[in-house]
């Protein structure tokens, strides 16, 4: 019930186009559901988090997009630029009070 | 705002000895942080809570005895590897809880036992 589950593994993208990471929670308890971004030999840095009482949230051409009914949701990232190749994370936790859960992350690669 | 640091990035050591990494958030006061070991092309594992002032949370399969971690004061938590072995060679990343409580992470530690 702890687990996050997040898809694809791996995702190529064209510059100039959309790409969308999925993930899915089972917890109902979780409050707090960040994205992060990790270059390789980095550590994870927190590129934007949604809570469940809202169904969007943009930054920039970053979205999460909510569904708490489904217990999903994803991160759109619009305008793919090369710079954007990283591997990214979702997670879930009960902010405050728990550890985060991490999805197993997914690499994306913009090309040219 | 909401820096977190780590010391030192990397470090190479010989089988059988310790070693230390320390854990710093430079502009709040984190009661609480938390330790991550990373593989490559791995998620995050996190192997201890540790709490400011009290004895750390281990998650289940990490020995204690072997990882300790000390959080004396509101801006760092230590990680020692004690007799480290090349098994343990790995990615260390900590991370602090800011006041709303979000994790920021900091960037991480390369160990190498050889």
């Amino acid at each position: 019930q702890q687990q996050v589950k997040q898809s694809p593994q791996s995702l190529i993208v064209q510059k100039g186009g959309i790409s969308i990471i999925n993930c899915a929670y089972e917890n109902t308890a979780f409050d707090y559901f960040p994205w992060y971004q990790q270059f390789p030999g980095k550590g994870p840095a927190l590129l934007i988090a949604i809570r469940p009482d809202v169904s969007e949230k943009k930054e920039g051409r970053f979205t999460i997009s909510f569904n708490k009914s489904a217990k999903q949701f994803s991160l759109h990232i619009m305008d793919s630029q090369p710079g954007d190749s990283a591997t990214y994370f979702c997670a879930a936790t009960r902010i405050s009070y728990d550890k985060v859960i991490f999805g197993p992350g997914t690499s994306l690669s913009v090309i040219p | 705002g909401a820096v977190v640091s780590q010391h030192p990035s990397r470090v190479i050591c010989k089988s059988g000895t310790s070693v230390k990494i320390e854990c710093r958030s430079l502009d709040f006061q984190a009661t609480t942080m938390f330790w991550y070991r990373q593989f490559p092309k791995q998620s995050l594992m996190l192997m201890a809570t540790s709490n400011e002032g009290s004895k750390a949370t281990y998650e289940q399969g990490v020995e204690k005895d072997k990882f300790l971690i000390n959080h004396a004061s509101l801006t760092l938590s230590t990680l020692t590897v004690t007799s480290a072995h090349p098994e343990d060679s790995s990615f260390y990343i900590c991370s602090a809880r800011g006041r709303g409580g979000e994790q920021y992470f900091g960037p991480g530690t390369r160990l190498t036992v050889t």
